[in-house]
């Protein structure tokens, strides 16, 4: 089946500090993906849309100029933390989709997840 | 709005039995994606099934089966003969719309105990 990496697979940062998360697909072209943010013992919760070539969508609640997200290529996006807090220590898991099969093919991939902790 | 629905916070059983987690949905648009994840203690999400609004039968892939009613807007997941490796938490999730949003359920965490 389709591979969906994400790099890092944990990061510790510094309060104030920004870390960016990848996360790629391999096999497969992407034009959308999905970044979720996972506390701990709770679901998945979205928390943007990327779409490769435009602006990112996000949910009600998240601050986008907190979470930059970049879709710059079929397999590539980033969600880049900014100003880093305590409070944004989470699971991130991103999720691809492929329609190579059609519209209502749909497939979606996850991530391995990106643990983050800020210090 | 859509909502997807675990009752079950936690579940504990022990090894050999059987369990059924059960999961229920809300959503007004008629073709939609319904999906089980399981997440182990490492965190990454491992698709079990996936299962769109239009084909209601019931599936079995070894010790797992599936029961989708779309009378009652419920997808449940039945473990036959529980195994430790079996312990996790579990994710019901519904696709709907434009194919652009996927919502979670609350997930239900499974223990199996030896």
């Amino acid at each position: 089946g389709a591979v969906v990496s994400q790099h890092p697979s944990r990061v510790i940062c510094k309060s104030g500090t920004s870390v960016k998360i990848e996360c790629r697909s391999l096999d497969f072209q992407a034009t959308t993906m999905f970044w979720y943010r996972q506390f701990p013992k709770q679901s998945l919760m979205l928390m943007a849309t990327s779409n490769e070539g435009s602006k990112a969508t996000y949910e009600q609640g998240v601050e986008k100029d907190k979470f930059l997200i970049n879709h710059a290529s079929l397999t590539l996006s980033t969600l880049t933390v900014t100003s880093a807090h305590p409070e944004d220590s989470s699971f991130y898991i991103c999720s691809a989709r492929d329609i190579s099969g059609g519209l209502y093919s749909y497939e979606q991939y996850f991530g391995p997840g990106t643990r983050l902790t800020v210090t | 709005a859509q909502k997807v629905t675990q009752a079950q916070t936690e579940i504990s059983v022990v090894e050999k039995e059987d369990v059924t987690l059960d999961c229920v949905y809300e959503t007004r648009d008629t073709t939609y994606y319904l999906f089980w994840y399981k997440q182990p203690p490492s965190g990454e999400l491992v698709f079990l099934i996936r299962r769109n609004s239009f084909d209601e039968q019931n599936e079995i892939s070894g010790r797992y089966s599936w029961n989708f009613q779309k009378s009652t807007s419920s997808f449940n997941f039945t473990i036959t003969a529980s195994q430790v490796v079996d312990s996790a938490v579990y994710f019901c999730a519904l696709l709907w719309g434009s194919y652009d949003k996927v919502i979670f359920g609350p997930g239900t965490s499974l223990s199996v105990i030896p």
